[in-house]
C-alpha cells in the first residue's frame, strides 16, 4: 500500500480567489500521477495524467506541477468559481497496469 | 470522453444476503477494471484487478471468497459481495481505461455504489 498524502483536507475560499493544494508520493516507482475533480454523486473526472519530471499541464483555470524526485504534485485553481467547489483527488501509479493509489482529497469550498 | 457505468447506485441488503454491483464501459472495451472501496473520511482504496476471461488480482488483505468478481465480457465486470455484513458496508467504485496498458491514457470511474447492509 503507498502512502499517499494530499493537504489541506479541506479548504474554504472566496470567488475570484487563486488557490493551490498538494499531493506527496513515494518518488520510487512511479509511473504516473493522476488528478480527478469528484463532485458529490457523479463520476470522478479526469483532469491531469502527469508523467514526466518538471511536468506542468494546464485545463482553463486549472493547472498541475509534478516533481517526481522529491514526490510531490501541485494543483492551482486561479480565479476560483462556486462551480469549482469539489473534491480534488491525486492518485499514485507504479506501472503501466491501471492500478491507482489515491490520496483522502481536498475538499474545496468556493463562496460567492 | 469515454463513460463507464456502474448499477445500482445505492443498494440496502439484509445480513447474510449477496449483491452484485455491475460495471459497465459504455464506449470502449476493456480488458481490465478495477474495483475500489472507500470508507468514511478514507481514501479510495484499490480492491482488485479484474481482468476479462481469467482471475481476478487482489490486494493484500482482501477477502477473494467474499468479493467475487467476474469479467465476462470487454464491457462488463461484476463485483458480487457475499454473506455480506454490516461491516461491508460501503461505498465501492469501479475504473477502467480503453487499453489493456492503460500507457499514458486517462483512467475513466464509474458513478460508485453505496452499499448499506442491515
Amino acid at each position: 500500500i503507498l502512502n499517499v498524502e494530499q493537504s489541506p483536507q479541506s479548504l474554504h475560499v472566496q470567488e475570484g480567489d487563486s488557490t493551490n493544494f498538494t499531493c506527496s508520493f513515494p518518488s520510487s516507482n512511479f509511473y504516473a500521477l493522476h488528478w480527478y475533480r469528484w463532485e458529490t454523486a457523479k463520476s470522478p473526472e479526469a483532469l491531469f495524467v502527469m508523467t514526466l519530471n518538471g511536468d506542468e499541464k494546464k485545463k482553463g483555470r486549472i493547472s498541475a506541477t509534478l516533481n517526481t524526485k522529491e514526490g510531490y504534485s501541485y494543483l492551482y485553481i486561479k480565479g476560483s468559481q462556486p462551480e469549482d467547489s469539489a473534491t480534488y483527488l491525486c492518485a499514485h501509479r507504479g506501472s503501466t497496469l491501471g492500478r491507482l493509489y489515491f490520496g483522502r482529497g481536498t475538499q474545496l469550498t468556493v463562496w460567492p | 470522453g469515454a463513460v463507464v457505468s456502474q448499477h445500482p447506485s445505492r443498494v440496502i441488503c439484509k445480513s447474510g444476503t449477496s449483491v452484485k454491483i455491475e460495471c459497465r464501459s459504455l464506449d470502449f472495451q476493456a480488458t481490465t477494471m478495477f474495483w475500489y472501496r472507500q470508507f468514511p473520511k478514507q481514501s479510495l482504496m484499490l480492491m482488485a484487478t479484474s481482468n476479462e476471461g481469467s482471475k481476478a488480482t487482489y490486494e493484500q488483505g482482501v477477502e477473494k471468497d467474499k468479493f467475487l468478481i467476474n469479467h465476462a465480457s470487454l464491457t462488463l465486470s461484476t463485483l458480487t459481495v457475499t454473506s455480506a455484513h454490516p461491516e461491508d458496508s460501503s461505498f465501492y467504485i469501479c475504473s477502467a481505461g480503453q487499453t489493456q496498458r492503460f500507457s499514458g491514457n486517462t483512467i475513466y470511474f464509474g458513478e460508485g455504489s453505496w452499499l448499506t447492509v442491515v
